[in-house]
């Protein structure tokens, strides 16, 4: 049983570029949680997403960023024109269950942004 | 905001020593997660405790919980080259039933 995959691993976008995140949750997991990472930081809650459906999208700024999880493929992170700040790591967590806080999340091994 | 705060920030010993990291949060909860990360690499899921449980083993995990000092403490016995990585405490949050709140980790290094 294949893991939380996420692609790309490494992207690198100037300034003002859109990125795309990807994100491919453990078979027969339908919730998916986007986190941020900045440089010896902790993570940071962006959005909590079910198929077709945005749970909760709280700790995602409410310009550039938007999130989906369709029917069909995975879970996409995008980020439009992107500025230096927006470089971090970007984790993808999945659980299978109902989403609640002792769900084990099992996480992906992330996307390292960075802007030019 | 930031619940859970560890100390250390970071931590060294030599392998064989236990390392002890703790936890401190701010919010009452329902209960507490530890996980570890590997340089470079996603998280991955150690031990969970429930706010009604002191205390909890898995293998050579040992993880504490006190309510009245919002405290959680990890100790990992007998350290081994392979448990270098961070290590991170998540809480729930007080307004979300599946929202974790994660503190910046302790930087564990295990010198052979």
């Amino acid at each position: 049983n294949a893991g939380v995959m996420q692609n790309p691993r490494h992207l690198v976008r100037r300034r003002g570029q859109e990125a795309r995140l990807r994100c491919s949750p453990m078979k027969g997991h339908s919730h998916v949680y986007w986190y941020r990472q900045l440089p010896e930081e902790g993570l940071k809650f962006m959005v909590y997403l079910q198929k077709e459906n945005i749970i909760d999208e709280s700790g995602m700024p409410k310009e550039r960023f938007s999130a989906e999880f369709p029917k069909e493929g995975p879970s996409i992170l995008r980020i439009q024109q992107v500025v230096r700040g927006d470089s971090a790591a970007y984790f993808c967590a999945s659980s299978p269950l109902s989403g609640t806080s002792t769900d084990t999340q099992y996480f992906g091994p992330g996307t390292r942004l960075t802007v030019l | 905001s930031q619940q859970g705060e560890e100390d250390p920030q970071a931590l060294s010993i030599q392998e064989g020593e236990n390392a002890t990291m703790n936890c401190s949060y701010k919010t009452s909860i329902n209960n507490l997660q530890w996980y570890r990360q590997n340089s470079g690499r996603g998280l991955v899921h150690l031990i969970l405790i429930r706010s009604n449980e002191r205390e909890k083993h898995s293998g050579r995990l040992r993880v504490t919980l006190d309510t009245s000092k919002k405290s959680s403490s990890l100790l990992i016995t007998a350290s081994r080259a392979a448990d270098t990585a961070s290590y991170f405490c998540a809480t729930d949050a007080e307004d979300s039933n599946y929202q974790l709140i994660w503190g910046a980790g302790t930087k564990l290094i295990i010198k052979p």
